[in-house]
């Protein structure tokens, strides 16, 4: 496939446990973003790179979310200390270059905080 | 602060009729906009875009309006077909804050009925 693919589509987990949620880019794309989309709500910016450097995390909520992409191709997003209010669908895109490019997105991990 | 409204969280739109889709915003520093879709259980899908230095964009059977003055953008779907049933997600960006991070709208779900 030629798409943005998210691994797992879904995942439950109780709170205070640790998840790692992963995005597979399209090849050759540089530029990798992760959102975050409550129910009803459109997605919200967390964590932008460009390569494998996070150029701007101004959107994670906390220090318990964190994010990698040691190889400047897959990314992990690394939810510590699990909360109920981390429920949501996680959205990974990627794009080209970075900046007024298109932002191409995977399916999304829903992610249920028990 | 919702900087990209959505105000109308639904839209149901006769097939074959046009359907217009609005967006406000509040960041006069935003200068692109986009539109995306949505189906269920699939990430959004870039639809058209538009920068602040044009008013109009269109593309096949969708038309994107831009009203700098307004802070208003409106999304054209004409002739409605029964595939566009669909969530549809106004974001905007900024070169000068990040053109990178893309800030969502809420959503409103069009449904074309036959």
């Amino acid at each position: 496939g030629a798409g943005v693919s998210q691994t797992p589509s879904n995942k439950v987990t109780e709170k205070g446990k640790y998840v790692e949620l992963r995005c597979d880019p399209i090849s050759g794309h540089t530029a990798l973003y992760w959102y975050r989309q409550s129910l009803g709500q459109g997605p919200e910016f967390l964590i932008y790179f460009q390569g494998t450097g996070a150029a701007d995390d101004s959107g994670l909520p906390n220090d318990r979310f964190f994010a990698v992409r040691p190889e400047g191709s897959v990314s992990t997003l690394k939810i510590q200390r699990t909360e109920r209010g981390d429920s949501a669908v996680y959205l990974c895109a990627s794009s080209l270059i970075a900046g007024g490019d298109e932002q191409f997105f995977g399916p999304g991990t829903r992610l249920t905080v028990l | 602060d919702q900087q990209v409204k959505q105000n109308s969280p639904s839209l149901s739109v006769q097939e074959g009729r046009i359907s217009i889709l609005n967006c406000d915003y509040t960041n006069s520093m935003f200068d692109y906009f986009l539109w995306y879709k949505k189906y269920p259980a699939e990430g959004p899908t870039f639809l058209i875009s538009i920068s602040s230095i044009k008013d109009k964009n269109e593309d096949g059977r969708f038309t994107v309006f831009l009203n700098k003055s307004a802070k208003h953008l409106s999304l054209h779907i004409v002739p409605s077909q029964p595939g566009d049933s669909a969530v549809y997600f106004c974001a905007a960006s900024s070169q000068n804050q990040g053109a990178q991070k893309l800030v969502f709208g809420q959503g409103t779900r069009l449904t074309i009925n036959p």
